[in-house]
């Protein structure tokens, strides 16, 4: 039962071009979703964040998309850098039964930045 | 200064024996959490402490003990150790009462394998 789901497991895209990558959830108790960047041989790092309440998240380089009606989430990022090369995954955030925030992750997509 | 950090990075070890995997932080935080992520790059939480209290503990097998001293130390003990044992271990650790609370700081993780 994946309640996030990353439905391309690999991306690649040319440098200086746009890099977007999808996300979708099933569950709609979701109120907040964030996007992490992995290298090989790290943990995963925060990159950009989106409450439900809002459709659009910009931090420079890096805008998350929110569609709550299609429970759809993106990561734009542009300009693509060759630093961009990694592992990027989808994370949802609910209520848990013992009354905190939980987050769900999606499997993860890996972007390949072509210099 | 690394933030949240675990001991040791590589564990390599035969299916009966009994493990401890140790994370430390030492960014303040009141939350730390134990992530496994298997070999379909699954990422989901095991456990999570608030304050050295056991407030997220997911369908876990009872072979897997959490531990915490302190509100900066979250150690995973892991006895009787089994094939499907073998996976990464992440820990990680977030602050509650930021507005950032969402966000969770991730350490380098330890591949465990299980011969």
């Amino acid at each position: 039962d994946q309640q996030v789901k990353q439905n391309s497991p690999s991306l690649s895209v040319q440098e200086g071009r746009i890099s977007i990558l999808n996300c979708d959830y099933t569950n709609s108790m979701f109120d907040y979703f964030l996007w992490y960047k992995k290298y090989p041989a790290e943990g995963p790092t925060f990159l950009i964040s989106i409450s439900s309440i809002k459709d659009k998240n910009e931090d420079g380089r890096f805008t998350v998309f929110l569609n709550k009606s299609a429970k759809h989430l993106s990561l734009h990022i542009v300009p693509s850098q060759p630093g961009d090369s990694a592992v990027y995954f989808c994370a949802a955030s609910a209520v848990s039964n013992f009354g905190n925030e939980k987050l769900t992750f999606g499997t993860g997509t890996r972007l390949t930045i072509i210099p | 200064d690394t933030a949240v950090s675990q001991t040791p990075k590589y564990l390599v070890t035969q299916m009966g024996n009994d493990k401890s995997i140790k994370c430390e932080q030492n960014l303040g935080h009141d939350t730390m959490y134990w992530y496994k992520q298997d070999s379909k790059k699954f990422l989901k939480i095991m456990f999570s402490y608030n304050n050295k209290e056991l407030i997220i503990n997911e369908t876990v097998p009872n072979r897997f003990s959490p531990k915490s001293p302190d509100k900066a130390h979250l150690n995973l003990h892991i006895n009787s150790l089994e094939l499907g044992d073998s996976a990464v271990y992440f820990c990680a650790s977030s602050h509650p009462h930021e507005t950032s609370d969402y966000e969770q700081y991730f350490g380098p993780g330890t591949r465990l394998t299980v011969t």
